[in-house]
């Protein structure tokens, strides 16, 4: 079945601790991206990649890397997680740019 | 850049009512999907439809590019339909954002 899988579904954690989300998708796409949503602001873009070894700064950048060393996998690093990165964060995946996008099933994360 | 605006953003119906939900945008765009986002915060992909007209069973969508907007009609709802509804729109000169999305039209159906 053609996805976008997202793990961990739900995470609690604390101030500082080191996180990563991963995403995986089985399409061979070579466009993939991070979104975090809150309420009252929507569904904002934190990164993209364009390509394998190819990433760029979305909206809200801050706090937040990423890699793409693999055409399938996406992962979200938040290096010392703060309250306000509470969550629930997409991972997406499109063929092309502009080409129809697909969602993995969102990971709402807690940072205490 | 790109503004979206949905309306209405709140509607409750009672099961079995039809009703149509409305996407405006500021600008020309190359990419037009709408999604359903369910009460467990999943978002499911309901149509892709830069332009032209869509079937999906009870869901159907239009969008007018030249008019700048699209239409999602909801026939005979369900409670199952309850949720948050988005469109989202890209463009091919705003290199990089996959999607801008709406401001969402919250559905609730009542049995």
């Amino acid at each position: 079945e053609a996805q976008v899988t997202q793990n961990p579904r739900y995470l609690i954690t604390v101030t500082g601790k080191k996180l990563t989300v991963t995403c995986s998708q089985n399409m061979n796409h070579e466009y993939m991206s991070w979104y975090r949503q809150d309420p009252g602001l929507g569904l904002r873009q934190i990164y993209y990649s364009m390509n394998v070894e190819v990433t760029d700064k979305g909206d809200v950048p801050e706090g937040y890397k990423v890699s793409r060393k693999e055409k399938r996998n996406f992962p979200l690093i938040l290096e010392s997680p703060s309250p306000n990165q509470t969550s629930l964060y997409f991972c997406a995946s499109s063929l092309f740019l502009n080409t129809e996008a697909f969602f993995g099933q969102g990971t709402r994360l807690t940072v205490v | 850049g790109i503004q979206v605006e949905q309306s209405p953003p709140d509607l409750i119906l009672q099961e079995g009512a039809n009703s149509t939900l409305r996407c405006n945008f500021s600008d020309s765009v190359n990419n037009l999907q709408w999604f359903h986002q369910n009460p467990w915060g999943q978002l499911i992909n309901l149509f892709y439809i830069p332009s032209g007209t869509k079937q999906n069973g009870r869901l159907s969508a239009t969008t007018v590019a030249t008019e700048r907007y699209s239409l999602l009609y909801i026939s005979s709802s369900q409670t199952t339909d309850s949720g948050v509804y988005f469109c989202a729109v890209s463009q091919m000169r705003n290199a990089g954002n996959m999607l801008t999305f709406g401001g969402g039209t919250r559905l609730m159906v009542k049995p």
